[in-house]
């Protein structure tokens, strides 16, 4: 399976300001996956990062709170924007392998956000 | 809209001994997958196994098994031997194949593994 890192793996913030989260995998992947996981909860699709257009989010989550970035098929940003302490979460990026029964997704090893 | 049920918050066993997590889903398409997560305390996410909606056969891989009733739509996770490194959080997950490659999760279960 493929190779997931993510920087940074922990951040506290302030309030009102907006931390970037990086994705890189060691091959070409097509689709990559952002999720989010609250303290507590289970993991919720925030969007889809597609290479060569724009992201397509879930229901509930918008470009301009949550801006992904998909320069190329190995890398992949999460923007937090405007963060509040509700944005205290555990950010996960993934990635489907299509040559794995299910085209199984294997995850980064995540972003602990802390907001305060 | 594709839902998965996870109805035990936790669970307790003993060392060596098995264990069944339990996992129902709802969905109205025929063709899905569903999987099983790990997920330490570190916050990872480790891929366990995989069930297509059309295999014939209960997946295993080493000491997980998959315990696949379609007709109940239960895809319930046994853990044989248990250790105590299997302490962590377990999520089921779905994939509905006409609905995008997006995965939907239940609310996870913690095992914790008592020596």
């Amino acid at each position: 399976s493929a190779v997931i890192s993510q920087k940074p793996s922990r951040d506290i913030c302030q309030r009102g300001t907006s931390l970037t989260i990086q994705c890189q995998v060691d091959s070409q992947v097509t689709m990559m996956f952002w999720y989010r996981q609250q303290p507590g909860q289970s993991l919720t699709l925030i969007a889809t990062a597609n290479q060569g257009s724009e992201a397509t989010y879930e229901s509930g989550f918008v470009i301009d709170k949550f801006p992904i970035s998909r320069p190329n098929l190995t890398f992949s940003t999460l923007t937090v924007s405007n963060m509040s302490p509700e944005d205290s979460s555990i950010y996960l990026c993934s990635v489907g392998d299509r040559g794995r029964p299910g085209e199984t997704q294997y995850f980064g090893p995540g972003t602990r956000l802390l907001v305060l | 809209a594709q839902k998965i049920t996870q109805t035990q918050p936790g669970m307790f066993v003993q060392e060596k001994e098995a264990v069944t997590l339990d996992c129902t889903y709802d969905t109205s398409d025929q063709s899905y997958g569903l999987f099983w997560y790990k997920q330490p305390s570190s916050g990872e996410m480790i891929f366990l196994i995989y069930q297509g909606s059309y295999d014939e056969q209960n997946a295993t891989e080493g000491r997980y098994s998959l315990n696949f009733q379609k007709a109940r739509k239960s895809a319930n996770l046994v853990i044989s031997a248990s250790q105590l490194g299997d302490s962590a959080m377990y999520f089921c997950a779905m994939r509905v194949n006409n609905a995008g490659n997006m995965l939907t999760f239940g609310g996870g279960t913690r095992l914790m593994v008592k020596p």
